[in-house]
């Protein structure tokens, strides 16, 4: 299981470009990097995933260095609506691998 | 297409009475995973299922039991509930097996136990 470690709160104003970074170091070569988001009351969401380089859609870019061993979550001009917590995950399941971790708290002021 | 349902949404029990929390899922999804989550422990994984008719144990197994009778359904059993088990509990199905495959979540259930 890759260990996942990522900062537990961050905070950010409406329209800034807001980057969570997630450590994981003992990554695994068939280790996928995974991250989901949350709001309060709901169950966490899909947002993007990623094995190596850059990935983009809608929502957010994942940027995954070479060595594999951290990735970084971009979500371009932050709204309200991305108040939420969003959770880094990595490996290729095995189910009792999927572990969400705390997460990291993102709050978004006007 | 209603995704993954959860039934009940909220439920209060007192200490030694049982219950049964009902997923639902129409995407015909072959795994299904029952998680809980408690105020600064992210969440954990409780029990799982790659079949109709199978099922195994997670990292928070204990004090719970769970069944797949129906592909389309996973539910999950509190035989005699204790303060403990007072949690959010939230259920999720995936087409396929693996971190790879997105995982549906439903909206919870809270539950408390007095």
């Amino acid at each position: 299981l890759a260990k996942t470690t990522q900062p537990i709160s961050m905070d950010s104003y409406e329209g800034q470009e807001v980057n969570i970074t997630c450590s994981h170091n003992n990554i695994a070569t068939n280790d996928y990097i995974t991250w989901y988001q949350q709001f309060p009351s709901q169950g966490p969401r899909f947002i993007i995933q990623g094995y190596k380089t850059k990935v983009t859609n809608e929502v957010a870019s994942l940027f995954i260095p070479a060595d594999r061993k951290s990735s970084t979550l971009s979500l371009p001009r932050v709204s309200l609506s991305d108040t939420a917590v969003y959770y880094c995950l990595v490996g290729d399941g095995g189910y009792s691998t999927l572990t969400f971790g705390k997460g990291t708290m993102l709050l978004v002021s006007p | 297409n209603a995704g993954v349902t959860q039934t009940p949404k909220f439920r209060v029990l007192k200490t030694g009475q049982s219950m049964t929390l009902l997923c639902a899922q129409d995407m015909n999804h072959e795994y299904m995973y029952w998680y809980r989550q408690d105020p600064g422990m992210g969440l954990r994984l409780i029990h799982y299922s790659v079949g109709e008719g199978t099922t195994a144990k997670g990292e928070v197994p204990d004090g719970y039991n769970v069944s797949r009778l129906k592909k389309q359904n996973f539910l999950l059993g509190l035989e005699s509930a204790a303060p403990s088990q007072t949690s959010v509990y939230f259920c999720a199905s995936s087409l396929l097996a693996g971190n790879y495959n997105e995982q549906f979540f439903g909206p919870g259930t809270r539950l408390t136990v007095l």
